[in-house]
C-alpha cells in the first residue's frame, strides 16, 4: 500500500518564526518527491520536485531535504510571513514507466500569525 | 492566462442529479489528469489522459463517473446521480516531461479547482 504521511497536520507560529514540516513515503520505487503550496481559492502551486538522495532545493526563504533511503522529506521556512500562510503538500510519485500519477498527503495547513 | 483553467468554480447540486466539469490544461501539455479532494485527506488519483486516450482509472472511480478528452485538449468529468459523498474539490492538472539531474520527470500543474457540494 502507498502511503505518503505528513506532520504536523496544522501549524500556528508567530511572523518571523522558523518552522519545518515532515513528508514520509514508501521508500521502494520511489522516483520523485513534490512539494506543493495551496493557498484557498488558488491553484496548488509547485514549490519543489526532488529526484536525488541528498537532494537539498531552495526558493527564498523556503527550502527542502530528500532523504530517499529512508523515505522522508523536510521543508523549512525560514523567518515566517502571514503570505506563507496555506496548506503544503507533498507528493510521491512511484517509478512505473509511464506517465506517473501523484500520491499525496493529507497535507500541513500553516497559519502565520501577526 | 496561460495555466490550467477549470469551469464552474462552484457547483451546488440536489442528489441525483448530474454534473459535468469542464478543464482546460496549458496548451502544449500532452498529459491530463483529474484528482478529487475531500475532506482533511490530500488530493487522490481519479484518472489520467495522454491525448485524448484514458490511460489510468482509479477504483475510485465509479460507474458514475466518466471523463472524456476528445480532442486531446480539454477534458470533460461527468457525475450522474450524484450522490452526498461525491461532495469534493475537483482537481485538473496537467503536465509535462521536464528533465531533472539527467532523469525525467512528470511535472504537473493545476487548475484551480471546482467545488462541488452535493445536498
Amino acid at each position: 500500500i502507498l502511503n505518503v504521511e505528513q506532520s504536523p497536520q496544522s501549524l500556528h507560529v508567530q511572523e518571523g518564526d522558523s518552522t519545518n514540516f515532515t513528508c514520509s513515503f514508501p521508500s521502494s520505487n520511489f522516483y520523485a518527491l513534490h512539494w506543493y503550496r495551496w493557498e484557498t481559492a488558488k491553484s496548488p502551486e509547485a514549490l519543489f520536485v526532488m529526484t536525488l538522495n541528498g537532494d537539498e532545493k531552495k526558493k527564498g526563504r523556503i527550502s527542502a531535504t530528500l532523504n530517499t533511503k529512508e523515505g522522508y522529506s523536510y521543508l523549512y521556512i525560514k523567518g515566517s510571513q502571514p503570505e506563507d500562510s496555506a496548506t503544503y503538500l507533498c507528493a510521491f510519485t512511484k517509478y512505473t514507466g509511464t506517465a506517473s500519477k501523484l500520491t499525496f498527503g493529507t497535507g500541513t495547513r500553516l497559519q502565520v500569525m501577526l | 492566462d496561460t495555466g490550467v483553467s477549470q469551469d464552474p468554480r462552484h457547483k451546488i447540486t440536489k442528489r441525483g442529479q448530474n454534473v459535468t466539469f469542464r478543464c482546460d490544461p496549458i496548451s502544449e501539455h500532452n498529459r491530463l489528469y483529474w484528482y478529487r479532494q475531500t475532506l482533511g485527506q490530500g488530493p487522490e488519483f481519479l484518472t489520467y489522459f495522454q491525448n485524448e486516450a484514458q490511460l489510468e482509472k482509479s477504483r475510485l472511480l465509479s460507474d458514475r463517473f466518466s471523463a472524456e478528452r476528445p480532442k486531446g485538449s480539454f477534458s470533460t468529468l461527468e457525475i450522474q446521480r450524484t450522490e452526498q459523498g461525491d461532495s469534493a474539490m475537483y482537481l485538473c492538472a496537467s503536465s509535462r516531461i521536464a528533465t531533472l539531474a539527467g532523469e525525467s520527470y512528470n511535472e504537473q500543474f493545476f487548475g484551480p479547482g471546482t467545488r462541488l457540494t452535493v445536498l
